[in-house]
């Protein structure tokens, strides 16, 4: 079945840029995303990429998508104390009703 | 927007009762909503699909008769957990998909309810 793996935590200091990593194993992911997961609150879609792009840009969001490793990262320009939260990186095959499948979260620490 | 509630947030209940839990899709209809559950420094794992009208949809293991799910209307899902045993605490999130799209699966995610049986 599909696997997508996520380093549990991940620590910076405000201002810095943060790189939160995702890997997956389902060839035929066509959509992957990230999702934002403050405490005691659901998720939030901040960004997706189709599988056929290599990069996705979105103010201070970054994402990168290396297809050939099936690695996904998420780069947060200019890191602030409200970016503290845990990130999922999820996938879906092609086609709307597909289910997506989410990684294990990372949780970002931000300090002040 | 794009909200979508559940109820309750919070919930502690004695081992062999039964529990629901509501979904709902505040500004928009939803004909498929998703019931996932969440466990400490774990993934979120999908315990099925609801569409409006017509039986969900339960992932491998998932057991129907204990989880029953009722998508009555295209703003409501319930997720009834019958007979609850301590295994069954959990963190319950339920998410909506806005329309019929048939390309990027986005599913707007309700807040959550923390279900604790004693």
């Amino acid at each position: 079945g599909e696997d997508v793996e996520q380093s549990l935590f991940l620590s910076v200091r405000e201002g810095d840029s943060s790189v939160i990593n995702c890997t997956y194993t389902d060839s035929s992911s066509t959509y992957l995303y990230w999702y934002k997961q403050e405490p005691g609150a659901g998720l939030q879609l901040l960004t997706y990429i189709f599988s056929n792009m290599d990069m996705k840009q979105d103010q201070r969001l970054t994402v990168l998508l290396n297809k050939k490793d099936k690695h996904l990262s998420l780069r947060i320009a200019d890191t602030q104390t409200g970016d503290s939260a845990i990130y999922f990186c999820a996938e879906s095959s092609s086609g709307g009703y597909q289910k997506v499948t989410f990684g294990t979260g990372t949780k970002l620490q931000v300090i002040p | 927007g794009a909200v979508v509630s559940q109820h309750p947030s919070r919930v502690i209940c004695k081992s062999g009762t039964s529990v629901k839990i509501e979904c709902r899709s505040l500004d928009f209809q939803a004909t498929t909503m998703f019931w996932y559950r969440q466990f400490p420094k774990k993934s979120l794992m999908l315990m099925a699909t609801s569409n409006e009208g017509s039986k969900a949809t339960y992932e491998q293991g998932v057991e129907k008769d204990k989880f029953l799910i009722n998508h009555a209307s295209l703003t409501l899902s319930t997720l009834t957990v019958t007979s609850a045993h301590p295994e069954d605490s959990s963190f319950y999130i339920c998410s909506a998909r806005k329309g019929l799209s048939l390309t990027v699966n986005e599913q707007f995610f309700g807040p959550g309810t923390r279900l604790t049986v004693l």
